[in-house]
């Protein structure tokens, strides 16, 4: 099944305690992207990644790190986590830029 | 201003109705437009997209696309309460040749009563 792949689904961490959400894609899609997803706010982009070894920042990329070392696997580090990135990350991908995204099924971070 | 921009809502239609779902964007070079629909709790999931003026139609969702007055839209005929969801503009603007940026609304709510 074609799909993008987020772990953990729920997480709570404390301040300043670096964490990693994986994701990973089995569609051999080019483009992958992180965002978060606040009330009010809506979607917003905080890193995207054109190809391996290719990433670049979106509007909201303060306190968090991307690497892209292989074309499936687009790693969010929080280095050192804030209340302030309490929120819903979806991490996903797509075919290319011209085309629309597929998404993971979110992963919901809480900072205390 | 917003880049992309919509009605937060709620829309409220009686089931059977068309509901009609508005976006207007800011970036004139915006190549691409996508429609999702995201339930409650979960991911967006792609519903749409239109990538050339005029109406694009499948099954009962009609994507416009009006890229002079730079505007888009969602119809759904014969609305279900299944359809229930926030509906979320999205808007793809090249930056290059190769980069884009892919740009969310906030999203409208749509009720459909039963």
């Amino acid at each position: 099944e074609a799909q993008v792949t987020q772990n953990p689904r729920y997480l709570i961490t404390v301040t300043g305690k670096k964490l990693t959400v994986t994701c990973s894609q089995n569609m051999n899609h080019e483009y992958m992207s992180w965002y978060r997803q606040d009330p009010g706010l809506g979607l917003r982009q905080i890193y995207y990644s054109m190809n391996v070894e290719v990433t670049d920042k979106g509007d909201v990329p303060e306190g968090y790190k991307v690497s892209r070392k292989e074309k499936r696997n687009f790693p969010l580090i929080l280095e050192s986590p804030s209340p302030n990135q309490t929120s819903l990350y979806f991490c996903a991908s797509s075919l290319s830029g011209v085309y629309g995204y597929t998404f993971g099924s979110g992963t919901r971070l809480t900072v205390v | 201003q917003k880049e992309v921009e919509q009605n937060s809502g709620p829309l409220s239609v009686p089931e059977g109705a068309i509901a009609s779902l508005n976006c207007t964007y800011s970036d004139r070079v915006s190549q691409s437009f996508f429609w999702y629909r995201q339930y409650s709790g979960k991911s967006p999931e792609l519903i749409m997209s239109i990538y050339s003026n005029g109406d694009k139609e499948d099954g009962r969702f009609t994507a416009q696309l009006n890229k002079a007055s730079q505007y888009v839209s969602l119809l759904i005929r014969d609305s279900q309460p299944s359809d229930s969801a926030t509906y979320l503009c999205a808007v793809n603007m090249g930056l290059t040749s190769r980069t884009y940026k892919y740009i969310f609304g906030t999203g409208t709510r749509l009720k459909v009563l039963a």
